[in-house]
């Protein structure tokens, strides 16, 4: 168990519609990224959060967007979903207050089956 | 841009067999070099890492040496179970800590009794 959850597991929604995946980073950590897999692309880097400021930017499209809250969970929020968006989207989070260490840290992932 | 190409799969041994999954990088200045491992149906787990040249990651048998001349990371192992079955991830940082992972597509590799 890494510490990072992500909720929720599952989500199947229609095109058009809009969710939100949750994460919560582990104990500590100040920096959250989302990253997605798909079959095509592989494993790839959409966005990163460090102390609840966007820290870094990947290819995300202009559908999707996040945010880190005050207590560091983060919210990727996902519209006007297609087909092409199935998925699944990963958290990792890295970086305690103190430590040295900066390895990142997965969470479960959350599959989105857009149908 | 900084880039990892890893060798294709699906890669299948039997039990006890020596395994190598082939990575190498593009980047500028002194990435940070990983192997995660995803096991069926969870998250990536990271299994070594390396963070300068020369540097040797290992962990639960399986290690990799940071090769600066040949931009490469290769993971070893030298006698597979049936319990590594996975898919393996090849991986990378900027030289800056706390910086997005740049990720190689990966290799499924099948170990059979």
């Amino acid at each position: 168990d890494s510490g990072v959850t992500q909720t929720p597991k599952h989500l199947i929604t229609a095109t058009g519609q809009r969710v939100t995946l949750r994460c919560s980073p582990r104990s500590g950590d100040l920096s959250v990224y989302w990253y997605q897999q798909s079959l095509d692309q592989g494993l790839q880097f959409l966005i990163q959060y460090y102390n609840g400021e966007e820290r870094a930017k990947g290819n995300i499209l202009e559908r999707f967007s996040a945010q880190q809250f005050p207590d560091l969970h983060s919210e990727l929020n996902l519209s006007s979903l297609e087909l092409g968006d199935s998925a699944l989207y990963f958290c990792a989070s890295s970086v305690t207050a103190g430590s040295r260490s900066y390895e990142q840290y997965f969470g479960p992932g959350t599959r989105l089956t857009v149908t | 841009g900084d880039s990892v190409t890893q060798m294709e799969g699906p890669v299948t041994l039997s039990e006890e067999a020596f395994l190598t999954i082939n990575c190498t990088y593009t980047a500028t200045g002194y990435p940070s070099l990983f192997w995660y491992v995803q096991y069926p149906g969870e998250g990536l787990q990271l299994l070594l890492k390396a963070t300068k040249a020369d540097d040797k990651g290992s962990n639960k048998g399986f290690e990799a040496t940071y090769r600066k001349e040949t931009t490469s990371f290769h993971l070893e192992k030298g006698s597979v179970q049936v319990s590594d079955s996975a898919v393996y991830f090849c991986a990378l940082s900027a030289g800056l800590r706390n910086t997005p992972l740049v990720f190689g597509k990966g290799t499924r590799l099948s170990v059979i009794a």
